[in-house]
């Protein structure tokens, strides 16, 4: 079992909806979570970061963090094109060394 | 403010061939990272530095060395290079080795033949 899990996708919304991306993770001592978006060819960028459990908003994006079921999620409202892009969840269970990636979804937002 | 950059941003290598890329951030971050990001693979933590004057390997260090050369700076190594070190290869840097956020910079697109 690879210890952070993302769906692959493609995940195609059209413009408006809401983009709901997921993650489940191995490790039950990990600590804080990330999620990275990435444009092609481009390096990854930190667009949230979650460190309890609930819901995290930060304008058009909420995390969401459930350690019971080990699993964090990416909300993304009034989905753009400009959305469309590689969303990589990273998990820290001690230390930035130990911070694990996952191979990420990408996203397609349809005009 | 630049953030963090590296150099270059391609290159080809034929199988044997030694060459270094160069990491530097302006962003007086303590730690500096490079990760190798190949397709299915995710982003692979190769060596880290957690502070100046400290290196420490990561998931997949065989075959590269670092140097952290001063605060600002961090380099890759590939004495001998190999076919299965093509990837693209990203330094990243962040205030310190905890949950602090990384900055990463633009990438190194390498290929080995």
């Amino acid at each position: 079992q690879k210890e952070v899990e993302q769906n692959s996708g493609p995940l195609s919304v059209p413009e408006g909806a809401i983009a709901s991306l997921n993650c489940t993770y191995s490790d039950r001592v990990s600590q804080s979570f990330f999620w990275y978006r990435q444009y092609s060819g481009k390096s990854p960028e930190l667009i949230m970061s979650i460190y309890s459990n609930g819901d995290k908003e930060d304008g058009r994006f909420t995390a969401q963090l459930n350690k019971a079921s080990q699993y964090v999620s990416l909300l993304i409202r009034d989905s753009q094109p400009s959305d469309s892009a590689t969303y990589l969840c990273a998990v820290n269970s001690g230390g930035y060394q130990k911070v694990t990636f996952g191979t990420g979804t990408k996203l397609q937002v349809i005009p | 403010n630049a953030g963090v950059t590296q150099t270059p941003k391609f290159q080809v290598l034929k199988t044997g061939q030694s060459m270094t890329l160069q990491c530097a951030q302006d962003m007086n971050h303590n730690s500096m990272y490079w990760y190798r990001q190949d397709p299915g693979m995710g982003l692979r933590l190769i060596y880290y530095s957690a502070s100046e004057g400290t290196t420490d390997k990561g998931e997949v260090p065989n075959g590269y060395n670092v140097s952290r050369l001063n605060k600002r700076e961090f380099s890759l190594r590939l004495e001998s290079a190999a076919p299965s070190q093509t990837s693209v290869y990203f330094c990243a840097s962040a205030m310190d080795n905890l949950n602090t956020e990384a900055f990463f910079g633009q990438g190194t697109r390498l290929t080995v033949v």
